[in-house]
């Protein structure tokens, strides 16, 4: 049983560029988030999704774009890196329910230089 | 909305100490409590929860206390080993709809021999 599942594990971009993160859970889960990880921030909600064909916004949507066609894909696109989008992206499932932990995948560290 | 605080951020501890990690939370009305650890590199891993109608879980090594009063919970780790030594998350439900999860900032314990 794989889990959650990103790609790549690292990836470097221009500014300006854009590039879609890649997740997937293979659990049937209903509920998936993104997260951004920074020094001292702890992790932010990016996007959320509560099925397929449903998302909506977190914290810090800005410049981030997201869809779920399937119940196992979550991909985050971001459409023109900037610097500040430098961190490490961390995408999470949950099974539809009050009391439901989340699990997460490895992560994806982004440099925007 | 819901806010997640800790109370330090960093906790050295001498191998075979107790370790206790707390966690301070905003809404009186957050019924659902989890704690994470994540080693350097990984993803969060979930360690364990508790319910508001419990003060108190045991698991292995772990115990989670909560004090609805006080709007505070704590990790506590039993003979601490170095494998222990990560940053430990406390997080609850961030919506009405439970479908994402709000995070502490985290605590990093470091456990030397």
């Amino acid at each position: 049983n794989a889990g959650v599942t990103q790609t790549p594990k690292f990836q470097v971009l221009k500014t300006g560029q854009s590039m879609t993160l890649q997740c997937a859970q293979d659990m049937n889960h209903e509920y998936m988030s993104w997260y951004r990880q920074d020094p001292g921030m702890g992790l932010r909600l990016i996007h959320y999704s509560v099925g397929a064909g449903i998302t909506d916004q977190g914290e810090v949507p800005n410049g981030y774009n997201v869809s779920r066609s399937t119940t196992e894909d979550f991909p985050l696109r971001l459409l023109s890196a900037a610097p500040s989008q430098t961190s490490v992206y961390f995408c999470a499932s949950r099974r539809q329910g009050l009391n439901t932990e989340a699990f997460f995948g490895q992560g994806t560290r982004l440099t925007v230089v | 909305g819901e806010s997640v605080g800790l109370h330090l951020p960093t906790l050295s501890v001498q191998e075979g100490d107790n370790s206790i990690i707390n966690c301070a939370y905003s809404n009186s009305a957050s019924d659902y409590f989890i704690w994470y650890k994540q080693e350097s590199g990984k993803g969060p891993q979930f360690i364990i929860d508790i319910r508001s109608n419990m003060d108190k879980r045991q698991g292995q090594r772990v115990t989670v206390l909560l004090n609805k009063t006080v709007k505070h919970l704590s990790l506590q780790i039993a003979a601490t080993q170095p494998g222990d030594s990560a940053v430990y998350f406390c997080a609850l439900p961030k919506n009405s709809g439970y479908s994402t999860l709000t995070f502490g900032k985290g605590t990093m314990l470091l456990v030397s021999p």
